[in-house]
């Protein structure tokens, strides 16, 4: 059984257009999050959400919009799509919210803007 | 402004052989140090842990060693084996409100050849 999936694997899109990824944990952990690999393949936190409720939101456009309908599921919405949002998106889960809670990954979502 | 940094892009070993990992880092609040192993088109996996109060830990073929006064930590991996042929992150977590969020190093590449 997959732990952390996500869904879409590949999404390729033009710019201007509005897009979702959706990501579901099957673990039961408390905390999810979004980080984002850029070409420099960084691995950068944008979100995180706990229990539903939004606890980091980095410096990430407002076109970026994070939406967490159940502790399982965290979705991440785009709109207005640009080429510098082309890049790795991973969502993740822990049990809670805290460093020393192994964060699991799911596969990655490679966004393609053109 | 990087605060993790791993200088090195890549590394060879040859199989039996130890390997070395190395991460940098500046902010003297970081209290959580963490490695994660990455396979191509898969999401980062944890692999092992270290406490800022700890200077050592150990779990089968993976060492971390942590040198708070050099802002330094290693991940060692011996004997190193094919399979170990990875893309490693190192991740620091901590400062007042510690939300779980980690920020992580570029990456190395490990190439283990037999």
């Amino acid at each position: 059984d997959t732990a952390v999936s996500q869904t879409p694997k590949y999404l390729v899109t033009q710019m201007g257009n509005d897009k979702s990824i959706k990501c579901e944990q099957n673990l039961g952990h408390d905390t999810m999050y979004w980080y984002k690999q850029d070409s420099k393949k960084f691995l950068k936190i944008m979100f995180s959400y706990n229990n539903k409720e939004l606890i980091i939101n980095e410096t990430v456009p407002n076109r970026f919009s994070p939406k967490s309908p159940d502790k399982a599921h965290l979705n991440l919405h785009i709109n207005s799509l640009e080429l510098g949002d082309s890049a790795v998106y991973f969502c993740a889960s822990s049990p809670r919210d805290r460093p020393s809670y192994e964060q699991y990954f799911g596969p990655g979502t490679r966004l393609t803007v053109t | 402004d990087q605060q993790v940094k791993q200088n090195s892009p890549s590394l060879s070993v040859q199989e039996g052989r130890i390997s070395i990992l190395n991460c940098d880092y500046t902010n003297s609040m970081f209290d959580y140090f963490l490695w994660y192993k990455k396979y191509p088109a898969e999401g980062p996996t944890f692999l092992i842990s270290i406490s800022s109060i700890k200077d050592k830990n150990e779990d089968g073929r993976f060492t971390v060693f942590l040198n708070k006064s050099a802002k330094h930590l290693s991940l060692h991996i011996v004997p190193s084996q094919p399979g170990d042929s990875a893309v490693y992150f190192c991740a620091a977590s901590g400062g007042s409100g510690n939300t779980g969020k980690l920020i992580f190093g570029q990456g190395t590449t490990l190439q283990v050849k037999p």
